[in-house]
């Protein structure tokens, strides 16, 4: 099965950067996901690891280490906007897609 | 591309009747996926298809709830009967093989 862990809420402050950690236990790993979820709406696709490594787009990065069963998703220069749920997601190989709780950021002025 | 469509958005039913969730995955993709959120739960796995085959309904609460996928572009989840704990929002989703998913908007469910 797959058990993934992150923290419930997280507070930053606006033009600041947060780092947003996940820690998965799972079988047959075939990718790490990260979705962002503003309040009343569905989750959106944010960056996907699946090699160590990290990976960049804009101002999110996502950060993976199979070894430690651990993620990290990076936002800088925040915004108001980003103020959210941030999910992370562990996909298997045999296509299974489950979701950690979600980490609530609040982003204040 | 319309994107993966839910019906209905909002569903208000009573303890005990019958409620039929729809949805239209993104044309080409092979795997669909429903999922049920509440703030208690977060974003539970009920049952995933791939080429219209379930292949985990382990999430499935109990007997009361069914889904099925006749065909690549129609997937529909059942409740019956509907009972109060039922209530969330319902979410579909589709994937191209083991890419990111797209979901739907969701189907509110309230049963009184």
């Amino acid at each position: 099965g797959q058990n993934i862990d992150q923290p419930t809420e997280m507070t930053a402050t606006e033009g600041a950067i947060v780092q947003i950690n996940c820690t998965y236990q799972t079988s047959g790993f075939n990718g790490l996901f990260w979705y962002q979820q503003h309040a009343g709406e569905a989750p959106t696709f944010l960056s996907y690891n699946v090699l160590d490594g990290l990976e960049e787009k804009g101002r999110f990065s996502s950060f993976l280490s199979r070894s430690k069963g651990y993620s990290y998703l990076l936002l800088k220069e925040l915004q108001m906007k980003d103020s959210a749920s941030y999910l992370c997601a562990v996909r298997s190989n045999a296509g299974k897609s489950t979701f950690g709780d979600g980490t609530t950021l609040t982003v204040k002025p | 591309d319309a994107g993966v469509i839910q019906s209905p958005r909002h569903e208000v039913t009573e303890m005990g009747q019958e409620v039929t969730l729809r949805c239209k995955p993104i044309s080409g993709h092979d795997y669909l996926f429903w999922y049920r959120q509440t703030m208690m739960r977060g974003l539970e796995l009920l049952i995933y298809f791939n080429n219209n085959v379930p292949i985990d309904d382990s999430g499935m609460p109990e007997d009361r709830f069914s889904a099925k996928m006749p065909n690549a572009s129609f997937s529909t989840l059942k409740i019956q009967p509907s009972e109060p704990r039922d209530s969330a929002v319902y979410f579909c989703a589709s994937s191209y093989t083991t890419g990111e998913l797209f979901f739907g908007e969701g189907s509110r469910l309230t049963v009184l």
